[in-house]
């Protein structure tokens, strides 16, 4: 099946400095990927839709100046959580959609990432 | 906000079915019903989805009402592996279209 490949597993980085997350898909074209974050005990809250080759929609709340989203190829998506905070400590995942029509959109598996 | 409500919490015996039921009597005529499950840190894993018709495969049945207002993901056989968080979700046919979470039914399967 599909496969979304999320990178890294875990990150730790220091409070205002910047982290990149990366999402592929693995065995198919994704014009559309989806960014999602979610804290503990709580649901995944989309971030932003992100389009190959046009500017990334954000959803209502979500700084576009500080999670800077950029898909360049049909196959790679990327977030960059730029001069992070602790409380952009959080549980990041990606998820991507196919050309095909009937698809269901596939998940990574996360990233996860500590601001200390 | 989510479509979809769904109870947030049941259990269910090993070897049992599991009947997890969800709402979403606002759908519209071009939306799918999906069904995701989470297991503790890890992304969303997708089950199964449906548009009018009951679906199965290898892991779940999807019973859909006729009107489409509710479902039914079953489990046939549940087993421990199968305690996570399932989430009901509401998109359109497109796949285009952004998938909004709602709170899931956290399952727990006991021996």
């Amino acid at each position: 099946g599909a496969v979304v490949s999320q990178h890294p597993s875990r990150v730790i980085c220091k409070s205002g400095t910047s982290v990149k997350i990366e999402c592929r898909s693995l065995d198919f074209q994704a014009t559309t990927m989806f960014w999602y974050r979610q804290f503990p005990k709580q649901s995944l809250m989309l971030m932003a839709t992100s389009n190959e080759g046009s500017k990334a929609t954000y959803e209502q709340g979500v700084e576009k100046d500080k999670f800077l989203i950029n898909h360049a190829s049909l196959t790679l998506s990327t977030l960059t959580v730029t001069s992070a905070h602790p409380e952009d400590s959080s549980f990041y995942i990606c998820s991507a959609s196919g050309r095909a029509w009937n698809s269901p959109l596939h998940f990574g598996n996360g990233t996860r990432l500590t601001v200390t | 906000d989510a479509k979809t409500t769904q109870p947030p919490s049941m259990d269910c015996a090993e070897g049992r079915a599991a009947n997890l039921p969800c709402n979403h009597s606002t759908i519209s005529g071009n939306e799918y019903v999906y069904w995701y499950r989470q297991i503790h840190s890890q992304g969303p894993q997708y089950i199964i989805h449906g548009l009018k018709n009951n679906e199965t495969n290898e892991m779940a049945s999807l019973i859909i009402t006729e009107d489409r207002k509710s479902s039914t993901l079953i489990l046939p056989h549940a087993t421990l592996r199968d305690t996570a968080v399932y989430y009901c979700i509401v998109g359109a046919l497109d796949n285009t279209d952004k998938l909004i979470f709602g709170t899931g039914t956290r399952l727990q399967v006991f021996p």
